[in-house]
């Protein structure tokens, strides 16, 4: 079980815009930067945002990462069939002293 | 920039296993780097980070006296000395490149090795 707490499965239908939370506490999300990743089926991960709301060179700008106090939410707009994927969001632990990933969410186009 | 993982293997519960990671197409000795697993069907664990020089490593907890992480900047490789091997290790097991202005913002990614602890 993550100390990061993301919803299992979030879906929308094209074009719409999808958010994907995360739930996290003082000494993770509170007081750390959080990251999220994609991956689609049968491949690594990918880097969607960095420091809560950058974005990598090549990323979508449909794709954007925002914080407030100890929760993340990843926002997709203009969803697109080829969105369908895992997420996963991601920050550093102070009291467990390692980096931790959330649960994912599955993101389904419908 | 590609990595590359290498190592992994079907193993015995208690028996030792070395991962290596080649990492080409940049700088190498600038990066922090970090092994991270997925279990099967399951989500992204963070395993271990090393920085850019080796001077700061991190594990995480249940790992923790069984792996140990290592690089070696002149041979552009990064390593994972797993010992002690539990069924619950069963992964694949990522190579991942830390940013410079984000060492946990892992930007790229290895295909991954995987590993099978079973009896």
């Amino acid at each position: 079980q993550s100390v990061l707490t993301q919803p299992p499965s979030a879906s929308g239908t094209p074009g719409q815009r999808v958010t994907i939370s995360c739930s996290g506490g003082s000494s993770n999300i509170g007081s750390n930067t959080v990251n999220w990743y994609q991956q689609l089926p049968g491949s690594a991960p990918k880097l969607l945002s960095y420091n809560d709301n950058q974005r990598p060179s090549g990323v979508p700008d449909r794709f954007s990462g925002s914080k407030s106090g100890s929760s993340a939410s990843l926002a997709i707009s203009g969803l697109q069939s080829e969105d369908e994927a895992d997420y996963f969001c991601a920050a550093w632990d102070d009291s467990l002293n390692g980096y931790v990933f959330g649960s994912g969410t599955k993101v389904t186009v419908l | 920039v590609q990595l590359v993982e290498s190592g992994g293997g079907l193993v015995q519960p208690g028996r030792s296993l070395r991962l290596s990671c080649a990492v080409s197409g940049l700088t190498f000795r600038d990066y922090a780097m970090h092994w991270v697993r997925q279990a099967p069907g399951k989500g992204l664990e963070w395993v271990s980070g090393i920085s850019w020089i080796g001077g700061s490593i991190g594990y995480a907890d249940s790992v923790k006296g069984r792996f140990t992480i290592s690089r070696d900047n002149a041979q552009k490789s990064l390593y994972l000395e797993m010992k002690s091997l539990r069924a619950e290790d069963t992964a694949l097991y990522y190579c991942a490149k830390g940013r410079r202005d984000s060492i946990y913002g892992l930007d790229v990614w290895g295909q991954g090795t995987t590993v099978s602890v079973s009896s």
